[in-house]
């Protein structure tokens, strides 16, 4: 069964500094792979998706992840976080022979410090 | 484009009675919905998957005879929590997939449901 890791529960950053968030997964091909943000008592905005092609994905907000297949790594950057970006943040996994099913992790919750 | 709503927002009922959650897709036609369910400090759950005109496909543990799905058209699909009791208590959120969006999912705003 796929699964998704998200290592960090929690991360603080300082405002202007540089983010990292980690996401691996387990399955035996390459699955779509998403990160979504979360505010508090809100639904999900997609940040970035990779289906194919290009490893390095471009999202809003100025967020970036790698596809790294070696690594089964999915890592979400941005090098400058701003004190709006302070929210939840979750890594998705989907396939599309299981209809495009998402498998979330555990989700990163990012504290930034003025 | 591609808005997901969902009705209401945050909803309060006693232990017991029935409570019915909206979702629709606003500007294009979802084929397939899906429900999701947050409990607090937790990440979401696939509940169960609706396709437009068919029974939903529920997960392994979630009871469909408690929470019931109706997709009966292309923007509606809804859930409806029976006799709900405070354990199902938590933020259920939807998300629909449908004409160009390819495999991505839109997600409405989720509702927060309260069972006291």
């Amino acid at each position: 069964a796929q699964s998704v890791t998200q290592p960090d529960i929690h991360i603080t950053v300082s405002e202007g500094a540089s983010l990292e968030l980690r996401c691996n997964y387990s399955y035996g091909a390459t699955p779509y792979l998403f990160w979504y943000v979360q505010s508090p008592g809100q639904g999900l905005q997609l940040l970035l998706k990779y289906f194919s092609g290009d490893t390095l994905v471009q999202g809003i907000k100025g967020f970036e992840a790698e596809f790294k297949r070696s690594q089964s790594s999915f890592n979400l950057r941005k090098p400058s976080v701003h004190w709006s970006d302070a929210a939840e943040y979750f890594c998705a996994v989907g396939r599309l022979e299981y209809g495009n099913k998402l498998v979330f992790g555990a989700g990163t919750i990012l504290r930034v410090k003025s | 484009g591609a808005v997901v709503s969902q009705h209401p927002s945050r909803v309060i009922c006693k232990s017991g009675t029935s409570v019915k959650i909206e979702c629709r897709s606003l500007d294009f036609q979802a084929t397939t919905m899906f429900w999701y369910r947050q409990f607090p400090k937790q990440s979401l759950m696939l509940m169960a998957t609706s396709n437009e005109g068919s029974k939903a496909t529920y997960e392994q543990g979630v009871e469909k005879d408690k929470f019931l799905i109706n997709h009966a058209s292309l923007t509606l699909s809804t859930l409806t929590v029976t006799s709900a009791h405070p354990e199902d208590s938590s933020f259920y959120i939807c998300s629909a997939r449908g004409g160009t969006s390819g495999n991505e999912q839109f997600f409405g705003p989720g509702t927060r449901l309260t069972v006291l």
